[in-house]
């Protein structure tokens, strides 16, 4: 059983526009949310994170937004270039349990030029 | 470079092969993770070392034996593995309760392909 879900496996977007990545979970319990990119053949490098208490974080170009009622989060990039292209994962954890990282299953992002 | 490093990134083995993969990390962190990531599935979790004590043991088969002999270094030894076992490992560290970031930062993995 899935607990956090990225419902499109994958996303195209022309450079200059808005790329919005989803997650939704299914746990009332995580409390911190992470994004992740990854490229092929690297490691997920960390992107941007948000936690319960807050609904919105911004770091240049990225946002993420918790919808907490809905169990929903997303990632915009704005604007989206080439070199966004890669692999966008979300992942949730939750106090104790050694922190747990849960991971969905990533969208791949083409931003077109 | 994210400060974790992971040796070799490829690594072709024989069933009746035994191997070990490396990690790394230059960050100061105090815990350390083996993940496998199989095409079309989430990252696995495998183990989870915190001031070199395995906290973590997600059910992973003992032909993958973790070791930790400090908080830098962290070792997967392979033994007897199976072609299903076929995957990227990936190392990650984090340094957990500072503040509220609970981020992991992640070796560029080591590609196993069993034969």
């Amino acid at each position: 059983d899935q607990q956090v879900k990225q419902n499109s496996p994958s996303l195209s977007v022309q450079e200059g526009r808005i790329s919005i990545l989803n997650c939704d979970y299914t746990n009332s319990m995580f409390d911190y949310f992470l994004w992740y990119k990854k490229y092929p053949a690297e490691g997920p490098t960390f992107l941007i994170s948000i936690s319960s208490i807050k609904d919105k974080n911004e770091d240049g170009r990225f946002t993420v937004f918790l919808n907490k009622s809905a169990k929903h989060l997303s990632l915009h990039i704005v604007p989206s270039q080439p070199g966004d292209s890669a692999v966008y994962f979300c992942a949730a954890s939750k106090a104790g349990n050694n922190r747990k990282l849960i991971w969905g299953l990533g969208t791949s992002l083409a931003v077109n030029p | 470079e994210t400060g974790v490093t992971q040796t070799p990134r490829h690594l072709v083995m024989g069933m009746t092969n035994k191997k070990s993969l490396k990690c790394e990390q230059h960050l100061g962190h105090n815990a350390m993770y083996w993940y496998k990531q199989s095409a079309k599935k989430p990252l696995e979790l495998m183990f989870v070392y915190n001031f070199k004590e395995q906290t973590e043991n997600n059910s992973v088969p003992s032909r993958f034996s973790p070791e930790c002999p400090n908080s830098s270094h962290l070792f997967l030894h392979l033994h007897t593995l199976q072609p299903e076992d076929s995957a990227l490992y990936l190392c990650a560290s984090s340094q957990p309760g500072t503040g509220g970031n609970y981020e992991q930062y992640f070796g560029p993995g080591t590609r196993l392909t069993v034969t």
